[in-house]
């Protein structure tokens, strides 16, 4: 299975902060890689896919950078809505895996 | 507008089985693949499956094999998730979730979810 690891596991900013997240996969997912955010109690909603492709009605704040294995998730100015926490998805192969999450909070 | 539906909360002994459902409604049921998800509390999502809708083909994460059947019924509008075997850590949260596009595209991203079915298995 290709692992997908997320780093930091959490984070605190400002808001207006420019946020960062990493996502690393195990092996080389080209750009098959998808971002989602998920409030508690919710279920997840897309925000990125293929790497860099925005979902309908996204905000254009959030963004998504990266190929091969590496791969980054911005927030370009943070803002009160955006607290939630936020994993990866690779679709290279089955089964389909997740990173393990980053809980962006507000300072 | 395009949305799943997904059965109520379901508490079972270990064991037993649980079957739960995902209705679709707001778009052509049979173009799209339905893929089943769970969520421990505290962590990862975890895939499970995934049917093709139009033509009923499975697909399971070796993790679930033997335990997990995905099914469809499509005068119904509604796919199915049934694990047997339940075991204590089978508790979770499980997703239904469409992809982006239809069963001729490549991109295996889900924006639309069910709301989430809470199974515990609890003795």
């Amino acid at each position: 299975d290709i692992q997908m690891t997320q780093s930091p596991s959490s984070l605190s900013a400002s808001v207006g902060d420019r946020v960062t997240i990493s996502c690393r996969a195990s092996q080389d997912i080209s750009s098959y890689l998808n971002w989602y955010q998920q409030k508690p109690g919710k279920a997840p909603k897309l925000l990125i896919y293929d790497a860099s492709n925005f979902d309908t009605g996204v905000p254009s704040r959030f963004s998504g950078s990266g190929s091969g294995t590496d791969f980054t998730f911005t927030i370009s100015s943070l803002q009160p809505e955006d607290i939630a926490t936020y994993f990866c998805q690779q679709y290279d192969d089955f089964p389909l895996t997740f990173g393990g999450g980053t809980r962006v909070e507000i300072k | 507008q395009v949305q799943l539906v997904q059965s109520g909360a379901e508490v079972k002994k270990p064991g037993a089985s649980v079957k739960v459902s995902c209705k679709a409604s707001g778009y052509t049921f049979t173009s799209y693949a339905i893929h089943w998800m769970r969520q421990a509390p505290g962590q990862r999502l975890e895939w499970m499956g995934w049917i093709n809708v139009g033509n009923g083909n499975t697909k399971y994460s070796q993790k679930f094999q033997g335990r997990v059947t995905i099914s469809s019924d499509t005068s119904a509008n509604t796919a199915y998730m049934e694990l047997s075997g339940l075991r204590f850590e089978d508790t979770a949260v499980y997703y239904c979730a469409r992809p982006i596009c239809s069963l001729s595209c490549h991109y295996i991203a889900f924006d639309i979810w069910g709301q989430g079915t809470l199974v515990t298995a609890s003795s």
